[in-house]
């Protein structure tokens, strides 16, 4: 079955600095990945999503890209701000569709 | 879009009670789910409702688990006989229409503690 990683230790950067977050996954490559922010007692939310066919996404200061390759993307918060401080999960369906599949999530410290 | 609500946001209730939770998803969304988390854990699908149709149950949900959505509204997730194990986030989604490219919205979960 597929499998997603992300990093489990939390990130800790200081505030303006570009922060990066890696999401790897085993077994076949998904047509879509989604990125999506959650915040402690709160249920996640949508952020972002990349096609397999798309090296890039950007929305604001937030970027996605989409290595299939190296079975790899990476979440990148630019000019990070401590409101940044969440934990951000990557998630992609199976192959029929119906069943969305998360990764554990990397918590994101953002210090003034 | 009022958003995904869950009722009630915290249960706490002796093992071997049965509890059952409430979902309402944004109104036009076909597509509804239910995901466990746990701490430190990443939302786990449990089931998922196209309509009022229930097509597609994970393993996780064991016997003692059932889920329901009459009218292809609201949905309810009851679980019989409560266990320690049992105790985690219980997360309902709601999405537009079936797709790889379908964004999930998700409700605040309601958080089920086992004594």
């Amino acid at each position: 079955s597929q499998k997603i990683e992300q990093n489990s230790e939390a990130l800790n950067i200081q505030e303006g600095k570009t922060a990066t977050l890696t999401c790897n996954y085993t077994n076949y490559s998904p047509a879509y990945l989604q990125w999506y922010r959650q915040d402690p007692g709160r249920g996640p939310v949508f952020l972002l999503l990349i096609r397999e066919n798309e090296k890039e996404k950007r929305k604001e200061r937030l970027k996605v890209t989409f290595d299939t390759t190296l079975k790899q993307s990476l979440f990148h918060i630019t000019a990070s701000q401590p409101a940044d401080s969440a934990t951000y999960l990557c998630a992609q369906f199976n192959n029929a569709g119906n069943m969305l599949t998360f990764g554990g999530g990397t918590r994101l410290m953002v210090k003034p | 879009d009022t958003g995904v609500s869950q009722d009630p946001r915290h249960k706490i209730t002796k093992r071997g009670q049965n509890v059952t939770f409430r979902c309402d998803p944004i109104s036009e969304h076909n597509r509804l789910y239910w995901y466990r988390q746990t701490l430190g854990q990443g939302p786990e699908f449990l089931t998922y409702f196209q309509n009022e149709a229930q097509l597609e149950k994970s393993r996780l949900l064991s016997d003692r688990f059932s889920a329901e959505r009459p009218k292809g509204s609201f949905s309810t997730l009851e679980i019989q006989r409560t266990e320690q194990g049992d105790s985690a986030m219980y997360l309902c989604a709601s999405s537009l229409r079936q797709g790889e490219d379908q964004p999930q919205h998700f409700g605040d979960g309601t958080r089920l503690s086992i004594l």
